[in-house]
């Protein structure tokens, strides 16, 4: 499967911006375990998400993930300047994990 | 502290053989699904193979199945990646990520990783 993410966004800071998180092979659910991975330059991933919803300890509480039309969808609420980075989502497909193509946010 | 450290990266030639490996530390390891995950250079993320705890499961991707070997030693906390017919493909910075649920039969998706090592086939 191939997993398709916007290549770019824009958002104000303080503002709002919805990443979407779509698949070739149907409708993203929840049986696809939707995670979410932030990624700044010269540093290592950091999972935000995972299973579709569910936040880890480090994640900033103005990060949410869901199911929006078909796709799996991160939201960042209230955006910082330290938000801007790269945003993969991944799936899991049975016995293999795909990753997004990535969505690089711009907090401008 | 959950410590991810990865090593055995380098320059290899095209058909040769690497391994990788990942030294764990932090967390009950032996308890743990884990992950090798890579990143070419300017590229997005890739997911490379996972282990269950026990590694009765393993799983990789199709870009690498047939010449990668994930592996562990649960008493030394050490994932492994044995890497053969390398190709220039393969050039990346490979990742180590630790599962983010306890137990089970399976390899759930990452929550900590580590900082990588970088592989350049060429």
């Amino acid at each position: 499967a191939v997993v398709t993410q916007e290549p770019s966004l824009t958002v104000s800071p303080g503002g709002t911006v919805t990443l979407t998180c779509g698949s070739s092979s149907g409708p993203v659910a929840s049986n696809l375990y939707p995670y979410w991975f932030q990624q700044k330059p010269g540093q290592a991933p950091r999972t935000l998400i995972y299973d579709t919803s569910r936040k880890h300890s480090w994640t900033p509480a103005r990060f949410s993930g869901s199911l929006l039309g078909g796709k799996a969808a991160l939201t960042l609420s209230g955006a910082q300047p330290g938000d801007e980075a790269y945003y993969y989502c991944m799936l899991f497909f049975g016995d293999t994990f795909v990753f997004g193509t990535g969505t690089e946010v711009t907090v401008l | 502290e959950v410590q991810l450290v990865e090593s055995g990266g380098g320059l290899v030639e095209p058909g040769r053989s690497l391994r990788l490996s990942c030294a764990a530390s932090g967390f009950p390891f032996h308890n743990y699904g884990m992950h090798w995950v890579r990143q070419a250079p300017g590229k997005g993320l890739e997911w490379v193979s996972g282990i269950s705890r026990n590694s009765g499961q393993t799983g990789y991707a199709d870009s690498v199945k047939g010449r990668f070997i994930i592996s562990r030693d649960n008493a030394k906390n050490s994932l492994y990646l044995q890497m053969n017919s390398l190709s220039t493909d393969d050039t990346a910075l490979y990742y180590c990520a630790k599962a983010w649920k306890e137990g089970g039969d399976s390899y759930f998706g990452m929550d900590l990783w580590g900082q990588g090592t970088t592989v350049r086939v060429s």
